[in-house]
């Protein structure tokens, strides 16, 4: 079945500091999507990303779909402590309802 | 407000006595979803629902049921709970499969 694999698992940040995490996944997809969990929270929806090459920024967010829609990251920039919590991504498969989630990027911040 | 109501948000329970989670949202979503969060392993799919009286197989079905008998409602049931389904659940609603999933509040269950 479809595996979406994420990395780094852990990511701990100097604030200020900019890191990037990336989501691959085995199959081609046909949107991928990124979501926020805080400490104690739910996840929460931040951006979906259907088009090929596809760039989408919020802020100091940037997120990106790969050429070939197997791939996808998601760049922060400045990092601040408000950036605290742990980032899934979800893809899509073609055809499919079943969302498959990365394992996450769990992501604290060094004052 | 548009939301996704699980109850309850804590359950500490024995081995196989059988419980109900329930999930509601009052967005008129279609499609409904049922996860379970585990450290390192990310959100897994448990089943999900497109509508009304259908349901399908995520990615770890086995040892729970669910049922869409209204659009609104999609409980899960551990007919017989054991230790290793002590985990973080979460429900998830999204207009149709391919859209955003908004969630629920969680329900932390420990399986004694």
């Amino acid at each position: 079945g479809q595996q979406v694999m994420q990395i780094p698992q852990y990511q701990h940040v100097q604030e200020g500091e900019d890191f990037t995490t990336y989501c691959n996944s085995s199959t081609t997809l046909s949107n991928i999507q990124w979501y926020k969990q805080r400490p104690g929270g739910h996840p929460v929806f931040l951006i979906q990303l259907v088009k090929s090459g596809e760039v989408k920024k919020q802020k100091r967010l940037t997120f990106q779909f790969g050429e070939a829609k197997k791939n996808s990251s998601l760049h922060i920039t400045a990092t601040q402590t408000t950036d605290v919590g742990t980032y899934f991504c979800a893809g899509l498969a073609n055809n499919d309802y079943k969302l498959s989630f990365g394992a996450g990027t769990t992501v604290t911040v060094r004052a | 407000e548009a939301q996704v109501t699980q109850n309850p948000r804590y359950l500490i329970t024995v081995t196989g006595k059988k419980l109900t989670v329930t999930c509601s949202q009052n967005m008129n979503h279609e499609y409904m979803s049922w996860y379970r969060q585990d450290p390192g392993l990310g959100l897994r799919q448990i089943y999900y629902s497109m509508n009304v009286e259908v349901t399908d197989k995520g990615d770890v079905p086995e040892g729970y049921k669910v049922s869409r008998k209204e659009k609104r409602n999609f409980p899960l049931i551990l007919e017989s709970p054991s230790p290793n389904q002590t985990s973080l659940y979460f429900c998830a609603s999204s207009p149709s499969g391919n859209e955003k999933l908004f969630f629920g509040s969680g329900t932390q269950l420990s399986v004694l």
